[in-house]
């Protein structure tokens, strides 16, 4: 089956510096690429996805990259704010999704 | 618009007892899942469901069972709760792509 490995697994950084999260995967049929955003004592929410038709994808402050040659993507998060404070889901997938194991998030006011 | 409902929040329950957690979504979505969430694993697929009558095995199947009687229902089973059964469950539903996600049920088995 397929296999996300998800790098850092705590990421600090500055209010309004970036932050950036990386995941591999490992099957190439996998072609949609959701990242999700958890906050404590919640589910994940869906903050922004990509198909693997597409290389590139920006809403607002969030931008997701997709390399399917080298089977990485990468979130991209700009100008933190504290309330970005989360745990960070990717996931893969062609038909379920199989999951990282999360980035730990935190922006220092 | 309630998106996708978990019941119980939360739950203690003693080691071989049984117990059902139910999932309930009002987006109309054919498709709903049941994973369960661990410290530093991430989130795994335990059964799913592509529509009503309709159940299949995920990653982790093994000492859960499911049902999926009406459509914007979907049950998890525990039969004999064991240790090893103590996480963080989740439902989700979806039309396709994206999963919506409820807000899990915790669930303690001594």
């Amino acid at each position: 089956g397929e296999n996300v490995e998800q790098h850092p697994s705590t990421l600090s950084v500055q209010e309004g510096d970036s932050a950036v999260i990386k995941c591999t995967y490992s099957d190439s049929a996998s072609n949609y690429f959701p990242w999700y955003k958890q906050e404590l004592g919640k589910g994940p929410q869906l903050i922004i996805d990509i198909r693997s038709n597409v290389g590139e994808k920006k809403d607002q402050r969030i931008a997701v990259t997709l390399n399917k040659t080298a089977k990485h993507f990468s979130l991209h998060i700009t100008e933190t704010q504290p309330e970005d404070s989360a745990v960070y889901f990717c996931a893969a997938s062609e038909n379920n999704l199989f999951f990282g194991t999360g980035t730990r998030l935190t922006v220092i006011p | 618009n309630a998106g996708v409902t978990q019941t119980p929040k939360f739950r203690v329950l003693k080691t071989g007892q049984s117990m059902t957690l139910l999932c309930a979504q009002d987006m109309n979505h054919e498709y709903m899942y049941w994973y369960r969430q661990d410290p530093g694993m991430g989130l795994r697929l335990i059964h799913y469901s592509v529509g009503e009558g309709t159940t299949a095995k995920g990653e982790v199947p093994d000492g859960y069972n499911v049902s999926r009687l009406k459509k914007q229902n979907f049950l998890l089973g525990l039969e004999s709760a064991a240790p090893s059964q103590t996480s963080v469950y989740f439902c989700a539903s979806s039309s396709n792509q994206p999963q919506h996600f409820g807000d899990g049920t915790r669930l303690s088995i001594l």
